[in-house]
């Protein structure tokens, strides 16, 4: 199973900070990268779908980076709101192990983001 | 409106019963998937059905069945052959499968083996 790292494990941060966490993954063989919220009691929802080299993405306060040479990617959130509270998960496109065709989202860990007023 | 329903929210099975999850999708997606939701660890993905009478096995496929004879069904059996079945289970569709998609995720099912 294809190793996606993100970093903090969880974040606590103040209403009107800025912050940013890390997603690592596997530089060689790209494909994409995909980065979801995650609510509590709500279904995951994508962010960003990235695919090239440098891509920056941006959907309002939220904005991404990605660095498939050195197999990073950075997700910022600019001047946090509670609403911003949620799991924040990235996956790495990669072929399905078990099968002859066909592509699977590997999902790290998350990293757990909580904004108090 | 148009999103992906999983059913039950909650599920309570007795060791060694076989149990079925649903998941339906109106969004006209070819793709579907099932994850696996484990404390501290991230998703794992179960089963995958590029189209209607195709599945292929994830990476945690053992002791799961599926079924894909609808483009709008996806339904995944927990049998008696898992070895710890008790988890947060969520399904997924897109598009296609390229890659590039986003994967829409339905709310989820709790499975509690007692």
């Amino acid at each position: 199973i294809l190793n996606v790292e993100q970093s903090p494990q969880s974040l606590h941060v103040q209403e009107g900070d800025s912050t940013n966490f890390t997603c690592s993954f596997p530089s060689s063989n790209f494909y994409a990268l995909h980065w979801y919220r995650w609510e509590t009691a709500k279904s995951p929802e994508a962010l960003f779908v990235m695919t090239l080299n440098g891509d920056e993405k941006k959907k309002g306060r939220i904005s991404a980076t990605l660095n498939t040479k050195e197999g990073y990617s950075y997700l910022y959130i600019k001047g946090s709101q509670p609403e911003d509270s949620a799991t924040y998960l990235c996956a790495f496109i990669a072929p399905l192990r078990f099968s002859n065709s066909g592509y699977a989202l590997n999902f790290g860990k998350g990293t757990s983001l909580l904004v108090t007023p | 409106d148009g999103g992906i329903t999983q059913s039950p929210k909650y599920l309570f099975r007795k060791e060694g019963q076989n149990v079925t999850l649903s998941c339906e999708q109106n969004l006209n997606h070819d793709a579907m998937y099932w994850y696996r939701q484990d404390p501290g660890q991230g998703l794992r993905l179960i089963y995958y059905s590029q189209i209607v009478n195709d599945f292929q096995k994830g990476d945690i496929a053992e002791g799961y069945s599926v079924s894909r004879e609808k483009k709008e069904s996806f339904p995944l059996t927990v049998t008696s052959a898992q070895k710890n079945p008790t988890a947060f289970y969520l399904c997924a569709s897109s598009i296609w499968t390229s890659g590039n998609e986003e994967q829409f995720f339905g709310p989820g099912t709790r499975l509690t083996v007692l």
